[in-house]
């Protein structure tokens, strides 16, 4: 079966830091992927997504990035954290774009 | 462009009632609508999914509807359980992406 394991689950980290979460998908292949956010009592933004290895379209401009190093990581990532950046970061797969499968999330603090 | 809409107020129910929760999208039909559940501090899970050509389609105590004429989503819990307390999304699909409602909360009373 498939499963999706995001780490770590919850962050603290100061204005200006860099940022880095991962996600990894096991019992799938060339899954597509997917970094959203979630504000406190908002909906899912779409941030980034990939169809394959190196295959990233952003669909929110912002101080974020992503890669796709592997077939089945994806990688979210900042050079400097702000404060509008705190949220409910959430990974997602999906094969053939029908339903999407979402990992348990990171909840991230930026002080 | 293409927006999706769902009541952003809660809905309060008394258990064993039916919960009715509405997905209503602008310009065209997409080729797909889906439901998710979400509990606090977890990522959603996929309910179901409903093509366009298809007006109805259950799942044990779920049921999801879907007007192309109305623009409209129904998602429906029969006999609701106060375990059935959760935020509910409806999304549709575009392409490679999902575009998600902003979710209306379900609380069921016992």
């Amino acid at each position: 079966s498939q499963t999706i394991h995001q780490w770590p689950a919850t962050l603290v980290q100061p204005v200006g830091s860099p940022l880095s979460l991962e996600c990894t998908v096991e019992g799938t292949s060339n899954p597509n992927l997917y970094w959203y956010r979630q504000a406190a009592g908002r909906g899912l933004q779409l941030l980034f997504y990939s169809v394959g290895i190196g295959q990233i379209s952003s669909e929110v401009p912002q101080n974020l990035s992503a890669s796709r190093p592997q077939d089945r990581q994806f990688i979210l990532s900042s050079k400097k954290l702000l404060l509008s950046d705190s949220g409910f970061y959430l990974c997602a797969w999906s094969v053939l774009s029908y339903e999407q499968y979402f990992g348990p999330g990171t909840r991230l603090t930026v002080t | 462009s293409q927006k999706i809409e769902q009541n952003s107020e809660a809905l309060n129910i008394q258990e064993g009632k039916t919960a009715t929760l509405t997905c209503n999208y602008t310009n065209y039909s997409p080729a797909y609508l889906q439901w998710y559940r979400q509990d606090p501090g977890r990522g959603p899970v996929f309910l179901l999914l409903i093509r366009e050509n298809e007006k109805e389609k259950r799942k044990e105590r779920l049921k999801v509807t879907f007007d192309t004429t109305l623009k409209q989503s129904l998602f429906h819990i029969t006999a609701s359980q106060p375990a059935d307390s959760a935020t509910y999304l409806c999304a549709y699909n575009a392409g490679n992406m999902l575009t998600f409602g902003g979710g209306t909360r379900l609380m069921v009373k016992p």
